[in-house]
């Protein structure tokens, strides 16, 4: 069974650094993309970015390049999102999530882990 | 950026009857790389179409995807009452970011 498990809640204050991840179990870990989604309380869903950890290829959306870093741990089936200075505009919960099978569907999301609640407050 | 614009924002429908929600890009989406997600609260999003028209696996037949081009749509041909919720259309072709619509929330009426 295909899972994505995240790390917990996290509570943090501006100008902090933060590392979350995601734990990939039954299925080749290096060979299926997994991407990064945001969700603003209340509101929709937005693209962070996408990484292939056989070989840490990296796609970033523009509106948080340099603001994210996505990375992969292939040893421990294990994706990352992280920030260098978290901003109070950063609560949210973010979502990873697993490609698909083919190339059609790689890019879309198949399998979701269940959410890391990130709340920035001074 | 591809920017999808869904339609309508809010739709209050009873159980049994059937719907067709829209999703229409600015650019065309190659190849149909269109997929549509349902989020219920407090859940994650789950996979419902992808390749504009292909369900995924386990999702039932009263839900099928259409469209290519710019214009999209999901239809839900009988409401049950597990199927309020709010969907989201995504693209994730060639052209980065993989945008999502706004998303459009279904409702009990």
């Amino acid at each position: 069974e295909v899972q994505l498990v995240q790390s917990g809640a996290e509570v943090k204050k501006p100008g902090e650094s933060l590392k979350i991840s995601c734990k990939g179990s039954g299925y080749s870990f290096t060979k299926y993309w997994i991407g990064w989604v945001r969700q603003m309380p209340g509101k929709g869903l937005e693209w962070l970015g996408i990484i292939y950890p056989g070989d840490s290829d990296v796609r970033y959306s523009p509106s948080f390049r340099g603001q994210v870093t996505l990375s992969a741990d292939k040893s421990i089936n294990t994706a990352y999102l992280q920030w260098g200075s978290l901003k109070a505009s950063d609560t949210a919960m973010y979502y990873c999530a697993r490609g698909g099978d083919t190339p059609l569907v790689a890019w879309s999301f198949r399998y979701w882990g269940q959410g890391t609640l990130v709340t920035v407050s001074p | 950026e591809i920017v999808l614009t869904q339609s309508p924002d809010t739709l209050s429908l009873s159980p049994g009857e059937g719907t067709t929600l829209s999703c229409r890009a600015s650019q065309i989406v190659d190849s149909s790389y269109l997929a549509w997600y349902q989020q219920r609260p407090g859940q994650a999003p789950r996979l419902l179409i992808n390749a504009a028209s292909s369900r995924a696996t386990g999702i039932p037949d009263r839900f099928s995807g259409g469209g290519s081009g710019t214009d999209f749509t999901l239809t839900i041909s009988r409401l049950e009452p597990e199927d309020f919720a709010v969907y989201y259309c995504q693209q994730y072709g060639s052209s980065l970011p993989h945008t999502f619509g706004q998303g459009t929330k279904l409702q009990i009426k």
